[in-house]
């Protein structure tokens, strides 16, 4: 399947500060990608979707603000977490979609970045 | 109403029997459906996709689809204790939409 990677896989910050990941797809060119975060126990909460030279469309609930997407090329998409508190700290976990041809397309997972936030 | 439904488990199993994981959708326009394997701590990893009603085998896994019921399943044969994840069913109703993901089953297979 297709690669996508993230960076980094961890990090701890203080409080008020910012905090950037970043999610590539290695072997393919990516038009959308996708942000969710993941606390324990729970299931995959998608936070927004990401498209090549356009702005993020953010699920409800979902700060803008706080959670600055930047899609600047067809195999980078990062996700900064302004201003970081506490409640923050989870799991952050990109997507990429992969065209398979007409009509047909699947997601594949970045292998997640563990947010801590002291 | 949640748009796509799985019990959460634990499912527990012994090893080398079939698991079954099921997995209901309310839309019944949705046209694919995927299942996600995801080890504690780790990313979902895609396992299998399916597109029409019936069964898609690969290896160990089978996909069951039954649109008319709006459900699809997942059967895991000869069950061993490292297929131990949690398991996201996965639907998207059209082209060009997102995927809506199930709230996942926790496996657990006994040696």
């Amino acid at each position: 399947g297709a690669v996508v990677s993230q960076h980094p896989s961890w990090v701890i910050c203080k409080s008020g500060t910012s905090v950037k990941i970043e999610c590539r797809s290695l072997d393919f060119q990516a038009t959308t990608m996708f942000w969710y975060r993941q606390f324990p126990k729970q299931s995959l909460m998608l936070m927004a979707t990401s498209n090549e030279g356009s702005k993020a469309t953010y699920e409800q609930g979902v700060e803008k603000d706080k959670f600055l997407i930047n899609h600047a090329s067809l195999t980078l998409s990062t996700l900064t977490v302004t201003s970081a508190h506490p409640e923050d700290s989870s799991f952050y976990i990109c997507s990429a979609r992969v065209e398979l041809g007409q009509f047909s397309y699947e997601q594949y997972f970045g292998p997640g970045t563990r947010l801590t936030v002291t | 109403q949640k748009e796509v439904e799985q019990n959460s488990g634990p499912l527990s199993v012994p090893e080398g029997a079939i698991a079954s994981l099921n997995c209901t959708y309310s839309d019944r326009g949705s046209q694919s459906f995927f299942w996600y394997r995801q080890y504690s701590g780790k990313s979902p990893e895609l396992i299998m996709f399916i597109y029409s009603n019936g069964d898609k085998e690969d290896g160990r896994f089978t996909a069951q689809l039954n649109k008319a019921s709006q459900y699809v399943s997942l059967l895991i044969r000869d069950s061993q204790p490292s297929d131990s994840a949690t398991y996201l069913c996965a639907v998207r109703q059209a082209y060009g939409q997102n995927f809506v993901f199930g709230p996942g089953t926790r496996l657990s297979v006994l040696p």
